[in-house]
């Protein structure tokens, strides 16, 4: 089983839809971390927690939110998706200090 | 405030050394990752300098030198497989929220 396990892999809504895509990783690392990739950029960061009680924003926050439901899951919200979100969304996870970030597959959401 | 400097492409020949040049600017420095990340996955971790010198790793080879804020990585014996974007990322403490550019892209031909 991979290390961090990102659901769905794949999938296609329509503007206005909730979505939820979810993160669990074994890795047993407290720190756990949203980004996201467009085409011909680099990965931004949308949230991250340092543990269970913690939630930061990152630089792209607006029309996100995330739940941190436990040491091993972590989940991003769009309440309300919106075309200009159609991404590919990256969940990680990491120890403390300078720790390697260890990714998840990717999530590709497509917005109608 | 962080800024990075790498080449946006590059390309070089199977079997062949490539060097990928990096130059940063950044408020505060810890260490530097190299990733690697093939088009529509994960990045994945490649190396982390903390101090100058050279750290070899198999094919792979990173550099750093802190006075310059410069770091270099080394690929050798090329593989068509090593086609993909390599990110250089400083690391300024924080909470390890690293900030990834566009890196740069590898094209290995025949």
């Amino acid at each position: 089983d991979a290390d961090v396990t990102q659901t769905p892999r794949n999938r296609i809504t329509k503007t206005g839809k909730r979505i939820m895509l979810e993160c669990s990783q074994t890795k047993g690392h407290d720190r756990m971390y949203w980004y996201r990739q467009d085409p011909g950029l680099g990965l931004r960061l949308i949230y991250y927690s340092f543990d269970v009680k913690d939630i930061n924003k990152g630089e792209i926050s607006d029309g996100y939110s995330v739940s941190r439901q436990a040491q091993a899951k972590f989940s991003l919200s769009l309440e309300s998706a919106i075309p200009n979100q159609t991404a590919l969304y990256f969940c990680a996870t990491s120890g403390a200090g300078a720790n390697v970030l260890t990714f998840g597959a990717g999530s590709r959401l497509t917005v109608l | 405030g962080q800024n990075i400097d790498q080449p946006t492409e590059m390309t070089a020949t199977e079997g062949a050394i490539v060097q990928i040049n990096c130059t940063y600017q950044t408020s505060g420095f810890n260490g530097l990752f190299w990733y690697q990340q093939h088009a529509g996955e994960a990045p994945t971790f490649l190396s982390y300098n903390v101090l100058d010198g050279l750290e070899e790793k198999g094919r792979f080879s990173s550099f750093l030198s802190r006075s310059k804020g410069y770091s270099y990585l080394l690929l050798k014996e090329l593989q068509m497989k090593d086609s993909a974007s390599y990110l250089c990322v400083p690391f300024t403490g924080g909470g390890n929220k690293l900030t990834f550019g566009t890196g740069t892209q590898l094209k290995v031909e025949l």
